[in-house]
């Protein structure tokens, strides 16, 4: 699986857009591009994901540079709730194969204040 | 809707103590993944497991060992328990063809003394 590179940690203010980026430069043509975030002490949870376009849930909207080297996570109103760890997984789509554990880098901490 | 549930959610050993870890996946998951995670650390892929034989196998000490039931619910057993194994074991489980998207549990804090 690509490796990604991710900010430590990022502040966000309540209602405002997050926006937190991912590096993947290394992704190959099979790789999806994951985000799964991590509430303090809780399992980590499924947010989206994308190969090449963008792609809008309820929860976030993920854009996906043209060239596939970096992506970036909105949350378009961002609460206090949405304080965690978010996790930028690039892995290739997993159909009945093997290798279906997930690979968890560093994460972005993302704070969201009032 | 139906969640992974595991239990239990909070245990405290003795070092050189067994212990048992159990997780219960959603209706119709029939993949079952053990991750575990340290004090400060990101999560680790231990097993998992699909119709009741191991699947992948990550970081998993040999002093523990898993299984999937028929009921396809998992136990991670977990022998000799050293300082070092208190962390957070996290269940998650998918349908076979997404192991991409898992729905994780509650996890299991487990302290060793």
């Amino acid at each position: 699986d690509a490796k990604t590179t991710q900010p430590p940690s990022m502040d966000c203010a309540e209602g405002r857009a997050a926006n937190l980026p991912c590096n993947h430069s290394t992704i190959s043509g099979n790789e999806y591009v994951y985000w799964y975030r991590q509430i303090h002490s809780q399992g980590p949870q499924y947010i989206i994901h994308g190969l090449k376009n963008n792609e809008t849930n309820e929860m976030a909207s993920l854009i996906i540079t043209e060239d596939r080297k970096s992506s970036t996570l909105i949350l378009p109103h961002a609460t206090l709730r949405d304080t965690a760890v978010y996790y930028c997984i690039v892995r290739a789509l997993n159909y009945g194969g093997s290798q279906g554990n997930l690979i968890f880098g560093k994460g972005t901490k993302l704070s969201v204040k009032p | 809707a139906a969640g992974v549930i595991q239990s239990p959610r909070h245990l405290i050993k003795e070092k050189r103590e067994t212990a048992t870890l159990k997780c219960y996946p959603i209706p119709r998951h029939d993949t079952v993944y053990w991750y575990q995670q340290g004090p400060g650390q990101d999560p680790q892929f231990l097993i998992s497991f699909y119709e009741k034989m191991q699947s992948d196998k990550g970081s998993i000490p040999d002093r523990f060992s898993a299984q999937q039931f028929s009921d396809y619910h998992s136990e991670l057993n977990m022998s000799s328990l050293e300082l070092g194994d208190s962390a957070l074991y996290f269940c998650a489980s998918s349908p076979r063809s997404r192991a991409d998207t898992q729905y994780f549990g509650p996890g299991t804090r487990l302290t060793v003394l």
